[in-house]
């Protein structure tokens, strides 16, 4: 069956060091995906969407990639911040809907 | 302009009692859903609305009935709460199905 897993229940990194959070998949060749991020008590808040074709995207400091022979995707956030820290979630579109990892929670110290 | 807006925020419950969560989004967004999100598991859909009129099972559906009342609305009612729903309840919106997803700021439920 299809499996979403996102490696890492939890990151600590130092500020101003670049995160990396590491998303894999198996039985299943999505067409795109996303990044969201939640902080505690709050919904998800969407970030990123890299579809197939696209190998890279940039968002200020946020860089996704799409490698779909690994079938895997990086979350990278460069200069990190303590205000960066939240569980980050990979979801990958299922039918009509979203299926969601369960997230890497990311804690940047000072 | 508030988004997805959901209540109650914090519910408590005794086994076989019912209730339904609310919720409204002000986007006009065509595509409505219900996910359930306990610890170390992720979010998991339990209904969604493709289009006002249109509701359809998800991931996790038992125990669970929902309305699309209107393009805005879109309740989740549990008939006969179990403590096995106790959990927080998300609802979404979208502008179609695989689009970016908005959230509520979700309501927390706990079933004794």
């Amino acid at each position: 069956s299809q499996k979403i897993e996102q490696n890492s229940e939890a990151l600590n990194i130092q500020e101003g060091k670049t995160a990396t959070l590491t998303c894999n998949y198996t039985n299943y060749s999505p067409a795109y995906l996303q990044w969201y991020r939640q902080d505690p008590g709050r919904g998800p808040v969407f970030l990123l969407l890299i579809r197939e074709n696209e190998k890279e995207k940039r968002k200020e400091r946020l860089k996704v990639t799409f490698d779909t022979t690994l079938k895997q995707s990086l979350f990278h956030i460069t200069a990190s911040q303590p205000a960066d820290s939240a569980t980050y979630l990979c979801v990958f579109p299922w039918g009509f809907d979203m299926r969601f990892g369960a997230g890497t929670r990311l804690t940047v110290k000072p | 302009n508030a988004g997805v807006t959901q209540t109650p925020k914090f519910q408590v419950l005794k086994t076989g009692q019912s209730m339904t969560l609310q919720c409204a989004q002000d986007m006009n967004h065509n595509s409505m859903y219900w996910y359930r999100q306990d610890p170390g598991m992720g979010l998991r859909l339990i209904y969604y609305s493709a289009s006002e009129g249109t509701t359809d099972k998800g991931e996790v559906p038992n125990g669970y009935n929902v309305s699309r009342l209107n393009k805005r609305e879109f309740s989740l009612r549990l008939e006969s709460a179990a403590p096995s729903q106790t959990s927080v309840y998300f609802c979404a919106s979208s502008e179609g199905g695989q689009d970016e997803q908005f959230f509520g700021p979700g309501t927390r439920l706990t079933v004794l």
